[in-house]
């Protein structure tokens, strides 16, 4: 089984779409989860952390259900450089990070 | 802002030879990683480092890889004799706690190329 999985995509999407991202982890001892953004041959770059209660950022709202080891990452009003790849991460206290594969997102105008 | 950074950004090398890929962590933090991206493939985990120690290292991390903190400054991951399937993104990162929400900041990668 899969630590994180995620749907690939691509989510093709217009300008000014919301658009939601799922995430899965079969890791229930994870404590920490992020959504990274990674553009085309660049390095993960941190777009948020995700905490149980839910929290935004801008445009961007994220859900974590530990329940269900779910998590979520909702992009409103989407711009065209939003089109990147969102990787979910995981981890645990003093563990490395462990990173879902990614979904990509195309905008187009 | 303070940043992580890698050397060379580009590396061509023809299988079996042994290249090292560097890395500048930022100053004040402890806690030191490898990571590598095959294209196309998920970010994988190779090796943490602590306190002059290999904390943690994946199935990936065998004999071939070595991490070393020659100077107290960089941070190099050593590949003996390459493959071509260790062509890859290495990305180093770094951070300060090993608090779990600890942000970890990475470096622009080393594209390597194995021929």
């Amino acid at each position: 089984r899969k630590e994180v999985e995620q749907d690939p995509g691509p989510f093709n999407v217009p300008e000014g779409a919301t658009v939601a991202f799922n995430c899965t982890y079969s890791n229930s001892a994870s404590q920490s989860f992020f959504w990274y953004r990674q553009d085309c041959r660049k390095e993960p770059k941190l777009l948020m952390s995700v905490y149980s209660s839910g929290n935004e950022d801008g445009r961007f709202t994220a859900q974590l259900n530990r329940a269900s080891q779910y998590i979520s990452l909702l992009i409103r009003d989407s711009k065209l450089s939003d089109s990147a790849t969102y990787l979910c991460v995981v981890n645990q206290a003093g563990t490395a990070l462990i990173f879902g594969k990614g979904t990509t997102l195309s905008v187009s105008s | 802002e303070p940043e992580v950074t890698q050397t060379p950004s580009h590396q061509v090398t023809q299988m079996g030879q042994e290249v090292i890929l560097r890395c500048v962590p930022i100053s004040n933090h402890l806690y030191f990683y490898w990571y590598r991206q095959i294209l196309g493939q998920k970010v994988e985990f190779l090796v943490s480092f602590y306190n002059n120690e290999i904390s943690e290292k994946s199935e990936i991390f065998d004999d071939q890889f070595s991490v070393e903190r020659p100077d107290g400054s960089n941070f190099t991951l050593k590949i003996r004799s390459t493959k071509l399937e260790d062509s890859a993104m290495y990305f180093c990162a770094s951070r300060d706690s090993r608090a779990a929400g600890n942000t970890i900041y990475f470096g622009e990668g080393s594209w390597l190329t194995v021929v």
